[in-house]
């Protein structure tokens, strides 16, 4: 069973700080994609990082693939209290299969 | 609005009820995959569909629990004799399937809310 865990599992900060979520395995993934997910709803897919050391951008989001694919990271610039939510990351596995093996989650506050 | 849409978004049911939830995926998706959200957990994954084929099940999947995806369209999930413990949200993802890159993201709907008293 491959499994990923996210740190820190709760997370509370004042607008304006910024902050780093951290997605580790001793697996290696394929792919690796990071959504967020609001109280009653689905997760909402923010990115998907493939190639080992691969960093993408998205507005003050920052995602990092390991360079050995088997950890990720999420680093918020300035964070907003828009950005609250609970974030998860989820990796493809390498044996061909198509499911997803998600995180634990990561509850971020962001307050005035 | 053309993505994944589920129905019902919420359902409360007694013991030992039969439920059914549908999922309608984003249009030329082929891929359709089911999961399963409690509480403070990340979501398990239970079965996935290429096309109209269920190619993959959870051990999490029990005899009480069936998924079909019939025109390779819509799915339903149905979980018969419900249990206290299958009270969860249970979420469906479609993906376009078959490229080289690695990617095949998926995307996921609003997901059922069951409570079984």
């Amino acid at each position: 069973t491959q499994l990923l865990e996210q740190s820190p599992q709760f997370l509370s900060i004042q607008e304006g700080e910024n902050l780093t979520v951290y997605c580790n395995s001793s697996s290696v993934f394929s792919s690796l994609q990071w959504y967020r997910q609001e109280p009653g709803e689905g997760p909402v897919l923010l990115v998907t990082v493939v190639t080992g050391g691969e960093v993408k951008k998205l507005k003050r989001l920052t995602f990092q693939f390991g360079d050995a694919r088997k950890d990720s990271s999420l680093h918020i610039t300035a964070a907003q209290p828009g950005d609250t939510g609970l974030y998860l990351c989820a990796g493809r596995n390498t044996g061909g299969g198509n499911k997803l093996t998600f995180g634990t989650g990561t509850q971020l506050k962001v307050e005035l | 609005d053309t993505g994944v849409s589920q129905d019902p978004r919420h359902k409360i049911t007694k013991r030992g009820q039969n439920v059914t939830f549908r999922c309608d995926p984003i249009s030329e998706h082929n891929r359709l995959y089911w999961y399963r959200q409690t509480l403070g957990q990340g979501p398990e994954f239970l079965t996935y569909f290429q096309n109209e084929a269920q190619l993959e099940k959870s051990r999490l999947l029990s005899d009480r629990f069936s998924a079909e995806r019939p025109k390779g369209s819509f799915s339903t999930l149905e979980i018969q004799r419900t249990e206290q413990g299958d009270s969860a949200m249970y979420l469906c993802a479609s993906s376009l399937g078959g490229g080289t890159s690695g990617r095949d993201e998926q995307f996921f709907g609003p997901g059922t809310r069951l409570t079984v008293l």
